[in-house]
């Protein structure tokens, strides 16, 4: 099935860092969205961009996050500053549109905030 | 706000055998798509079957169907002849209609551990 790509797969930093995580999305895609998992629990949904601009974000989408998507490369999601609650793993996901249209997922990025 | 329970932490069964797992939600749109993703030991997420509101029959993928029950807000997969590699975190997802406000985000329940054992 169609494949999203993320890199890196883990990524270790020190509290106050910034950190880009970056995601290709299946290439005829046109949502994309961000969502976190902390280790054991479900994921939650943190943001979605189309067509260059954030529709939506939750509470967890914090002021020091922002996501972008320069040229339609990598759809990215920059953590400045990180803190320790940030340490989890962040999936990305695209879709061709909405409606009932499932979301593909990528592998993760495991972020580890020291 | 949508919410979406899944109240089994995990189950266990024989391979060959079928196994049902819960999944209840709560959402005031009156129309909305409901899924069911696993995600593989390695994290990998991967979607498996979806139900669309408006649909009274129940949908079928290979060896995974749902248990729609609309009045009871449910929506549960079934899983027949299961393999040892099927063994996986089970997650019940849903969002809202593509009308109005709703972006397409998903809202998660906790997930179901699924161990099949030969």
């Amino acid at each position: 099935g169609p494949k999203v790509l993320q890199i890196p797969s883990h990524q270790i930093i020190d509290m106050g860092q910034m950190v880009t995580l970056n995601c290709d999305p299946v290439s005829n895609h046109l949502y994309f969205y961000w969502y976190k998992q902390i280790l054991g629990q479900q994921m939650e949904f943190l943001v979605n961009f189309y067509n260059g601009k954030v529709m939506e974000k939750s509470k967890l989408f914090k002021d020091q996050f922002s996501v972008e998507r320069p040229d339609g490369s990598y759809f990215t999601l920059k953590i400045q500053p990180t803190a320790l609650e940030d340490s989890a793993v962040y999936f990305c996901a695209s879709s061709p549109g909405l409606g009932g249209l499932e979301q593909y997922f990528g592998p993760g990025t495991r972020l580890t905030v020291l | 706000a949508q919410k979406v329970t899944q109240t089994q932490t995990s189950i266990s069964v024989m391979e060959k055998t079928t196994v049902t797992m819960d999944c209840v939600y709560e959402t005031r749109d009156s129309s909305y798509f409901l899924f069911w993703y696993k995600q593989t030991a390695s994290g990998e997420i991967v979607f498996l079957i979806r139900q669309d509101s408006y649909k009274k029959e129940n949908a079928t993928e290979g060896h995974y169907s749902l248990n729609f029950q609309k009045p009871k807000s449910s929506i549960g997969l079934i899983i027949t002849a299961t393999q040892i590699e099927d063994s996986a975190v089970y997650f019940c997802a849903m969002r809202g209609s593509n009308t109005g406000a709703n972006t397409g985000k998903l809202t998660f329940g906790h997930g179901t551990i699924l161990r099949v054992h030969p």
